[in-house]
């Protein structure tokens, strides 16, 4: 079973603090995804990953940057956090060949900034 | 922009019946479609993927997928009170561009 896991089911963090969201994939997987969901919004995607060192920009990437320095780890990182990244946060990964792309999701992150 | 839409529901179904769950897609390009559930509280699990026209059933659970007309839907048949979540709707173009997804339907089934 493809195994993707987030390192913490809940966060509180303070306004103005640096934050790392962290998501490890257990399956070799190529791409890598975080997406951010609200209520009424759906999820909304933030930074993907094709393969280690790149990056590319979601639909709402101010705010936030990324690293993926090695394969199965890919990393959300809150530059200043703000209230209004309190949020639920989903990373997802996404193997590219033999035909099958369907995407697994971690547990995710709901973090809270006060 | 890439978009899909879903109702968001609730869409309310006695226990024992069929929920037809339904989304469009705008671009035309697409290649992949998925369904995933949501319960409260929980991330996306994966139920189906379909990737060409017609019907695809596993279980319960019918995908159909009608490419020219942008739409695909989901059927789940003897709806029981365990299904009630909220329903993804997910589109990609190909296997290396990211998962699109609709806001949800909300699924209710009623004992």
């Amino acid at each position: 079973d493809v195994k993707v896991t987030q390192s913490s089911r809940y966060l509180v963090k303070r306004t103005g603090e640096k934050v790392f969201l962290e998501c490890v994939q257990d399956m070799d997987h190529e791409n890598m995804f975080w997406y951010r969901q609200d209520p009424g919004l759906g999820l909304r995607l933030i930074y993907f990953s094709y393969d280690v060192k790149m990056k590319e920009k979601g639909d709402i990437p101010e705010g936030y940057s990324v690293s993926r320095e090695k394969k199965e780890r890919f990393s959300l990182i809150l530059e200043s956090a703000s209230t209004n990244q309190t949020s639920m946060y989903l990373c997802a990964s996404r193997v590219v060949t033999g035909g099958f792309t369907e995407a697994f999701f971690g547990q995710g992150t709901r973090l809270t900034v006060v | 922009q890439k978009e899909v839409e879903q109702n968001s529901g609730p869409l309310s179904v006695p226990e024992g019946a069929i929920a037809s769950l339904n989304c469009t897609y705008s671009d035309r390009g697409s290649q992949s479609f998925f369904w995933y559930r949501q319960y409260s509280g929980k991330s996306p699990e994966l139920i189906m993927s379909i990737y060409s026209n017609g019907d695809k059933e596993d279980g319960r659970f019918t995908a159909q997928l009608n490419k020219a007309s942008q739409y695909v839907s989901l059927l789940i048949r003897d709806s029981q009170p365990s299904d009630s979540a909220t329903y993804l709707c997910a589109v990609s173009v190909s296997g290396n561009t990211p998962l699109v997804f609709g806001k949800g339907t909300r699924l209710s089934v009623i004992a």
